[in-house]
C-alpha cells in the first residue's frame, strides 16, 4: 500500500541554523514525491518535487530535498531558517504505477510542525 | 487568475443539517479533489474527479457526496451533518497526466459541526 511518514511532529530549530524535515515514503512504482507547507489559517502552497533526475531539487524560499532512493527518504533541508518559516509542513507521494497513477490521487503524511526561534 | 476558490472560508452547521462547499478552478485542471485536514492526520482524501461526469470516493467518502457537471466546478455535499465532521476542508485541482505536475489548493472551508 502507498504510505508517507513524517516520523516528527514538531522540529525547533533556530534562527540561521541549518533545517531538515524528514519524510520516508512507501510506493509500488517510482514515485512523484512533493512537499507543502501551510501557514495558519491558509492552504496548501506547493514547495517542491522529485519527479526525475538530479536528487537535489531545488524549490521556493531557499529550500531543497534531498531524494534517497535506497533509503526511500525524500528529507526537506534549509541551510539558514529563518522565523518566517515557521509552518505546517507536509510530504506527499503520486504513484507512477498502477490503477491510480494517472488519477492525481496525493497520499500526505501527518505533517511536521516547524518552530523556528529567534 | 483566481486558482482555487471555495466558499465558505467558515460554517457552522447543527447535527443533522445539510449544505454544499463550493469549490471552482480555472485553471482547466482535469483533475480535482477534496481533503479534510484533522490535527495529527494530515490530509485525507474524501472524493475525487478525474473530468466531468466522473467521481470516485477515496479514503473517508461516508457522509459526503460529490458531483462534476461542468470542468471548472466540484462541490462537496454533507448530507447530514454530525459533529465528527469537524474539520477543515480542502478542495484541490491539478491536470491529469502521469502525476509529474504540482496540485493546486483552495484557502479551506473550517466547519463547526455542533
Amino acid at each position: 500500500a502507498q504510505s508517507v511518514a513524517q516520523p516528527e511532529d514538531q522540529v525547533n530549530v533556530a534562527e540561521g541554523n541549518p533545517l531538515t524535515v524528514k519524510c520516508t515514503y512507501s510506493v509500488s512504482g517510482n514515485p512523484y514525491l512533493f512537499w507543502y507547507v501551510q501557514y495558519p489559517n491558509r492552504g496548501l502552497q506547493f514547495l517542491l518535487k522529485y519527479i526525475t533526475g538530479d536528487n537535489l531539487v531545488k524549490g521556493s524560499y531557499g529550500f531543497e530535498a534531498e531524494f534517497n532512493k535506497s533509503q526511500t527518504s525524500f528529507h526537506l533541508k534549509k541551510p539558514s531558517a529563518l522565523v518566517s518559516d515557521s509552518a505546517l509542513y507536509f510530504c506527499a507521494v503520486r504513484d507512477t504505477y498502477g490503477p491510480s497513477s494517472n488519477t492525481g490521487k496525493l497520499i500526505f503524511g501527518q505533517g511536521t510542525t516547524l518552530q523556528v526561534k529567534p | 487568475n483566481a486558482g482555487v476558490t471555495q466558499t465558505p472560508k467558515f460554517q457552522v452547521l447543527k447535527t443533522g443539517q445539510s449544505m454544499t462547499l463550493q469549490c471552482a478552478q480555472d485553471m482547466n485542471h482535469e483533475y480535482m479533489s477534496w481533503y479534510r485536514q484533522d490535527p495529527g492526520m494530515g490530509l485525507r482524501l474524501i472524493h475525487y474527479s478525474v473530468g466531468a461526469g466522473i467521481t470516485d470516493q477515496g479514503e473517508v467518502p461516508n457522509g459526503y457526496n460529490v458531483s462534476r457537471s461542468t470542468t471548472e466546478d466540484f462541490p462537496l455535499r454533507l448530507l447530514s451533518a454530525a459533529p465528527s465532521q469537524t474539520s477543515v476542508y480542502f478542495c484541490a485541482s491539478s491536470y491529469r497526466d502521469r502525476g509529474s505536475t504540482e496540485a493546486f489548493f483552495g484557502q479551506g472551508t473550517r466547519l463547526t459541526v455542533v
